[in-house]
């Protein structure tokens, strides 16, 4: 267990709707990142989130946005889903050092989108 | 741009050793970390490498040429549980840029 927590563990919705993945970092973390993976794929990274201000930017699609609020969890938002948005989405996290190496990876959300 | 590659997959029977090897093109470079994800799991993070050389955790070493853009994990004394998926991950500024990993198949 690396301390990281998402909910829910799967979503399945339907083309056009919006949802949101919920992160809650490991305790004293403040630095949290989110992950794409697609079946067989590795890991897209799409956006990191420090002490509640964003701090790198990935490929991230236009329609998905992310925020971290004040009690360090953090929320992606998908909007306006398509059938290429189904798949494993991962938070991490870490202490926020400027290197990074190290990230705690939450179990992760799996997203059908129907 | 930003690429790493790293074989697709790789065999190995039990008690064996095996090297992954990862090349990388970035700019940006801060090092190379290591992480190894079962089918189903969370990525789980193995090893980094800031400087050339080798580091040793247990049965797994991780090494690093920064002059050749190029880096390897050592599986030593294979078990089966090591059968996984293992990408390298270059640490750029604020973030980690993921090969595409590699499937350790490792046989009785």
């Amino acid at each position: 267990d690396s301390g990281v927590t998402q909910t829910p563990k799967h979503l399945i919705t339907a083309t056009g709707q919006r949802v949101t993945l919920r992160c809650s970092p490991r305790s004293g973390d403040l630095s949290v990142y989110w992950y794409q993976q697609s079946l067989d794929q590795g890991l897209q990274f799409l956006i990191q989130y420090y002490n509640g201000e964003e701090r790198a930017k990935g490929n991230i699609l236009e329609r998905f946005s992310a925020q971290q609020f004040p009690d360090l969890h953090s929320e992606l938002n998908l909007s306006s889903l398509e059938l290429g948005d189904s798949a494993l989405y991962f938070c991490a996290s870490s202490t926020g050092t400027s290197e990074t190496a190290e990230q705690y990876f939450g179990p992760g959300t799996r997203l059908t989108v129907t | 741009g930003q690429s790493l590659e790293q074989p697709s997959e790789v065999t190995a029977v039990e008690g064996a050793i095996v090297q992954i090897n990862c090349t990388y093109q970035t700019s940006g470079f801060y090092g190379l970390s290591w992480y190894q994800q079962h089918d189903g799991g969370a990525p789980t993070f193995l090893s980094y490498n800031a400087l050339d050389g080798l580091e040793e955790t247990g049965r797994f070493s991780s090494f690093l040429s920064r002059s050749d853009s190029y880096g390897y994990l050592l599986l030593q004394e294979l078990q089966m549980k090591d059968s996984a998926s293992y990408f390298c991950a270059v640490v750029s500024s604020y973030k980690l840029i993921f090969g595409s990993g590699t499937r350790l198949l490792v046989r009785p």
